[in-house]
């Protein structure tokens, strides 16, 4: 069974700081993962998309990092902003035409002042 | 600009009714899609259609019943067999079903059953 886990659930940062996301799946065959970043109450918006050669990708102050061999990926967010409270969802693709999503339960992040 | 849009934004629903939310696009896609989200986990497929008047069931299709009479239109039916509606429902859209450039999504609507 295809599945997406992230960690944490939730963690609470002070505004400038870094953290990580962790998203670990189990999906076969791998076509590629998307983070998204979903504000309360509002549909996600995509951040980056990474398919299987690659293992880097930045969006501005978000770096997203696939390891394909241990199938986990992360985000980074540098120098935190209050208007980075929000969940923040891996996505990863499966088959052929990578139109199988399996979704993460996300990532929430508070950004206090 | 092109968009989603979903409404209503909040809709409340009694025991037995049937409810519609709708989800307009005019990004020119073909393939759209309807999730169900609750807290603490991933989104679930409900619908999904590739082209008008052809739609397929996901993982969660029970309780549920959609048209796409137009390119543009996905509207979601939640019927009374539904037994817990309760939820975050999310409309998407992408060019084709191969997904290759991500998916648009709407803002949501919030269905509570009173």
């Amino acid at each position: 069974k295809n599945q997406v886990e992230q960690s944490p659930q939730s963690l609470i940062i002070l505004e400038g700081k870094n953290c990580t996301l962790q998203c670990n799946y189990t999906v076969s065959p791998f076509s590629n993962l998307r983070w998204y970043k979903q504000d309360t109450g509002r549909g996600p918006v995509s951040l980056t998309i990474m398919t299987f050669s690659e293992n880097t990708k930045s969006n501005g102050r978000y770096t997203a990092t696939l390891d394909a061999d241990t199938k986990q990926s992360s985000l980074h967010i540098t120098a935190s902003q209050l208007s980075d409270s929000a969940s923040y969802i891996c996505v990863v693709s499966a088959g052929a035409a990578g139109n199988k999503l399996t979704f993460g339960g996300g990532t929430r992040v508070l950004v206090k002042p | 600009d092109g968009g989603i849009t979903q409404s209503p934004k909040y809709l409340f629903r009694k025991e037995g009714q049937n409810v519609t939310l709708s989800c307009e696009q005019n990004l020119n896609h073909d393939a759209m899609y309807w999730y169900r989200q609750d807290p603490g986990q991933g989104l679930r497929l409900i619908y999904y259609s590739q082209i008008v008047n052809d739609f397929q069931k996901g993982d969660i299709a029970e309780g549920y019943s959609v048209s796409r009479e137009k390119k543009e239109s996905f509207p979601l039916t939640v019927t009374s067999a539904q037994k817990n509606p309760t939820a975050f429902y999310l409309c998407a859209s992408s060019i084709d079903l191969t997904v290759l450039y991500g998916y648009t999504f709407g803002s949501g609507t919030r269905l509570t059953v009173v």
